[in-house]
């Protein structure tokens, strides 16, 4: 069935570090991997997307991978700063198309000055 | 224009009790989505409205509920004999086809 890991659950750096998320889907008919940040007791709002006819993609400190045949894809964050603390999802379209998103569990990032 | 709005914020309800969710989504958009968010946890897609298709239900939980899209756009997700593992916040999202989805501020419902 459709499923979305994300790893790891919680990550704590120190600012000015860099960030990892990744996640792997189970479904090869995906073809569109959005990234949310959701602060406490906001809303998600998308950060990144990916389509899956790309490997990378990259908004100024903020970066996506993709690796279709292994299933992964990843979120990395440079330069990390205290207002980037929050929890992240990553998602997968579960068939093709842009249908409903299967998402992972959240990463819950905090970011030390 | 505005963004994706849900109605109520907040709703304490009994257990036993009907409850409705309203989503009026970003005008224009096509698609409409209903996701649940319990506490501390992901996104759990509900049920999935794509214009005058037939909607995907596929997430949702059981018969107890359901949800309707009125003119393609202003949508109910209704809870009926709500339990209380039916606490969570439900987030409405909606796109244009083949966009990102805008998610609503949710209401956060929950059952005594």
């Amino acid at each position: 069935g459709e499923n979305v890991e994300q790893h790891p659950s919680t990550l704590s750096v120190q600012e000015g570090d860099s960030a990892v998320i990744k996640c792997t889907y189970s479904d090869s008919a995906s073809n569109y991997f959005p990234w949310y940040k959701q602060e406490l007791g906001k809303r998600p709002q998308l950060i990144i997307d990916i389509r899956s006819n790309v490997g990378e993609k990259k908004d100024q400190r903020i970066a996506v991978t993709l690796n279709k045949t292994a299933k992964h894809f990843s979120l990395h964050i440079t330069e990390t700063q205290p207002e980037d603390s929050a929890v992240y999802f990553c998602a997968a379209s579960y068939g093709a198309g842009y249908n409903k998103l299967i998402f992972g569990a959240g990463t819950r990032l905090a970011v030390h000055p | 224009g505005a963004g994706v709005s849900q109605s109520p914020s907040n709703k304490v309800t009994e257990k036993g009790k009907d409850v409705e969710l309203r989503c009026d989504p970003i005008s224009g958009h096509t698609a409409l989505y209903w996701y649940r968010q319990s506490l501390g946890q992901g996104l759990e897609f509900l049920i999935y409205f794509q214009g005058n298709s037939a909607p995907d239900k596929s997430g949702l939980p059981s018969d107890r509920f359901s949800a309707e899209r009125t003119g393609g756009s202003v949508s109910t997700l209704t809870i009926q004999r709500t339990q209380q593992e039916d606490s969570a916040v439900y987030l409405c999202a909606s796109s244009y086809l083949g966009q990102p989805q805008h998610f609503g501020d949710g209401t956060r419902l929950s059952i005594l």
